[in-house]
């Protein structure tokens, strides 16, 4: 059964470092989203992506964010200058498209900030 | 705006058990429900959904009825095993928009 993949699982970084968090949503599925869960509360939405172009971000998709999809399989979330708070488990997700609603989940990359 | 209110957990059950975790929802239009369970060290894995009013998802057991007159959609299981130990997340979404979650229920069963 296809899924969503993420890599890498756990990476650990320096404060003001930037970030790659890396994601290959299943094949023929044309959105595409990141979540974040900060330890211990509920997962938040950050971005969606369709056609190339962000269609919808939340507060917390600020400045320090990008996203981008590079070639046709992968799906990337960047964080140029990481900060204590982005500590969380990162949820790239991908969605079929048309009246299917459902979202499909990778196994999370957790991200530690030092 | 659209919002996922669900069961406090944590939620200690003996094998067998009778299991509901309760979850309501606000929405402004009309969303589908989902149940997530997330297993000890993995991701989100969708566990069941319901599309519209009255609509009964379950998997594995477990099953919940879209309640659009009380809007909820509370998850249920007759029986528990010790392998269903995991959290489980109540989640909205309006087609093509993002996913609403809940806080999350922690459920362990002992044996």
């Amino acid at each position: 059964e296809p899924e969503v993949t993420q890599t890498p699982s756990h990476q650990v970084t320096q404060m003001g470092q930037e970030v790659i968090l890396r994601c290959v949503p299943i094949s023929n599925h044309l959105y595409f989203y990141w979540y974040r869960q900060i330890l211990g509360q509920k997962v938040e939405f950050l971005v969606s992506f369709y056609n190339n172009e962000i269609s919808e971000k939340s507060e917390i998709f600020d400045d320090q964010f990008s996203v981008e999809r590079p070639d046709g399989s992968n799906f990337t979330l960047k964080i140029r200058s990481t900060k204590l708070e982005d500590s969380a488990m990162y949820f790239c997700a991908s969605r079929r498209g048309g009246q299917t609603d459902t979202q499909y989940f990778g196994p999370g990359t957790r991200l530690t900030v030092l | 705006g659209d919002s996922v209110t669900q069961m406090e957990g944590p939620v200690t059950l003996s094998e067998e058990a009778f299991l509901t975790i309760n979850c309501t929802y606000t929405a402004t239009g009309y969303p589908s429900l989902f149940w997530y369970v997330q297993y000890p060290g993995e991701g989100l894995q969708l566990l069941l959904k319901a599309t519209k009013a009255d609509d009964k998802g379950s998997n594995k057991g477990f099953e919940a009825t879209y309640r659009k007159e009380t809007t909820s959609f509370h998850l249920e299981k007759g029986s528990v095993q010790v392998s269903d130990s995991a959290v489980y997340f109540c989640a909205l979404s309006e087609i093509g928009n993002q996913f609403y979650f809940g806080t999350g229920t922690s459920l362990t069963v002992i044996p």
